[in-house]
């Protein structure tokens, strides 16, 4: 079972923004452990979105922002766009495991 | 521009053993501070970490798995592999091969991924 927490779903229209939370503990999030973020599309391998708790790789559109605070992490998706309906992950290292760590996955719907 | 590809059989029977390679291109595995992992995605769930590797055979394996998980590395060859033994229909997924470390400490590139059934 995952140890962080994410919301199964989140939907919003075109243009709105939605955020994903991501809620951890003592031992991964808490710990002061970087949190990446995932996007996932149907029948595809997850692709990195936000790396070190708030930073895009080249070619994610800024409209996607990270953020983390205390046991808990946070993705932002701004301007929605029907192209950002996908899975959403995050992901951390834990102390308590010994090893890396997912959170349980959202599925943004654009309406 | 470092490249991963899974291969292998996609049905396994129940009790017997799941084996992986993941082939590296573009890169080699023999770079330093780098770890090549597995990652698991049972149908319809989340992403599951399986274990990881380093080129001097250094290993670390998610405890729920341990008991089953061994991963291995051809240095030569330039590949990793994945051995799941004892497997049941709860070991259906679809499994990723993917890069730790080096220059970017988080999963990236990530293979696309091969699925395996367990079934008779």
């Amino acid at each position: 079972q995952s140890v962080l927490t994410q919301p199964p779903s989140v939907s919003g229209a075109p243009g709105q923004r939605v955020t994903i939370s991501c809620t951890g503990g003592s031992s991964n999030i808490g710990a002061a452990y970087d949190v990446h973020w995932y996007q996932q599309f149907p029948g595809t391998a997850p692709k990195l979105l936000i790396y070190v708790n708030n930073n895009r790789p080249s070619g994610v559109p800024d409209r996607f922002s990270g953020s983390k605070s205390g046991t808990s992490a946070s993705l932002a998706i701004s301007g929605l766009q029907a192209e950002d309906e996908a899975d959403y992950y995050c992901q951390s290292y834990d102390n308590s495991l010994s090893g890396y760590v997912f959170g349980t996955g959202t599925k943004v719907t654009v309406l | 521009q470092v490249q991963l590809q899974e291969s292998g059989p996609g049905v396994v029977k129940p009790s017997g053993t799941l084996s992986l390679t993941c082939g590296v291109s573009g890169g080699s595995i023999s770079s330093s501070d780098t770890w090549w992992n597995w990652v698991r995605q049972a149908p319809g769930k989340g992403l599951e970490w399986i274990g990881e590797i380093d080129h001097t055979g250094r290993t670390n394996y998610n405890p729920s798995l341990r008991s089953r998980v061994t991963i291995s590395v051809d240095e030569s060859k330039n590949y990793f592999s994945l051995n799941l033994r004892s497997v049941t229909a709860a070991d259906t997924a679809v499994y990723y091969c993917a890069r730790w470390g080096g220059d970017t400490n988080w999963f990236d590139p990530w293979g696309q991924g091969t699925l395996v059934t367990v079934s008779s």
